[in-house]
């Protein structure tokens, strides 16, 4: 099993549309989480990181799932804009600092 | 945004040329990391570093040295180019290793012909 798993997609959903990413991870004592987004071409860029309690940000929200070792990225009332890749980023616990990026997943968002 | 800039944005060179990247940050922060990223592969971890003259080998480091004198550079060199180094490379800066993710710069485009 990899160290995490990213559903490659693409996801192809209409504007307005709510879509969910689950990225899962190996590492029962992983100890950080975040949601990086990437654009075509582009640098990835941190969008939000994840909570136990769960965070919300807009129309994103991120929840983490420790017993089922998974994250969760919802995206409500999807935009164009939107569309890119969605990386998710697991930092392990104890002293390691070096985490571990999955895949990403494609969203494409059309009219 | 973080201040983190790479260069050369692009290059092209030939195989058997030692390449140099830069990766300058003006955010004082501690940690540095130098990626790969490959269709089908993700980012991969090249080398990256804790502090001025502390650099350690990530999961792909054959081929890459790497070299921070300063806290505000870290260097990347590929001693001696060859065409499976062809790839787009991107530096990170992070000031806590854990809590705060990871900044990125825009990265380098790199082809070996």
């Amino acid at each position: 099993r990899k160290e995490v798993e990213q559903d490659p997609g693409p996801f192809n959903v209409p504007e307005g549309a709510t879509v969910a990413f689950n990225c899962t991870y190996s590492n029962s004592a992983s100890q950080s989480f975040f949601w990086y987004r990437q654009d075509c071409r582009k640098e990835p860029k941190l969008l939000m990181s994840v909570y136990s309690s769960g965070n919300e940000d807009g129309r994103f929200t991120a929840q983490l799932n420790r017993a089922s070792q998974y994250i969760s990225l919802l995206i409500r009332d999807s935009k164009l804009s939107d569309s890119a890749t969605y990386l998710c980023v697991v930092f392990p616990s104890g002293g390691s600092y070096i985490p571990t990026f999955g895949r990403g997943t494609s969203l494409i968002v059309h009219p | 945004d973080a201040g983190i800039t790479q260069s050369p944005r692009h290059k092209v060179t030939e195989t058997g040329t030692p390449v140099t990247l830069r990766c300058h940050q003006t955010e004082n922060h501690r940690y540095m990391y130098w990626y790969r990223q490959d269709p089908g592969h993700g980012l991969r971890l090249i080398h990256y570093s804790y502090g001025v003259k502390d650099t350690d080998k990530g999961e792909v480091s054959d081929g890459y040295s790497v070299s921070r004198s300063k806290t505000e550079d870290f260097l990347l060199t590929l001693e001696s180019a060859t065409s499976s180094q062809t790839s787009v490379y991107f530096c990170a800066i992070s000031e806590d290793r854990r809590n705060y993710g990871y900044t990125f710069g825009s990265g380098t485009r790199l082809t070996v012909v």
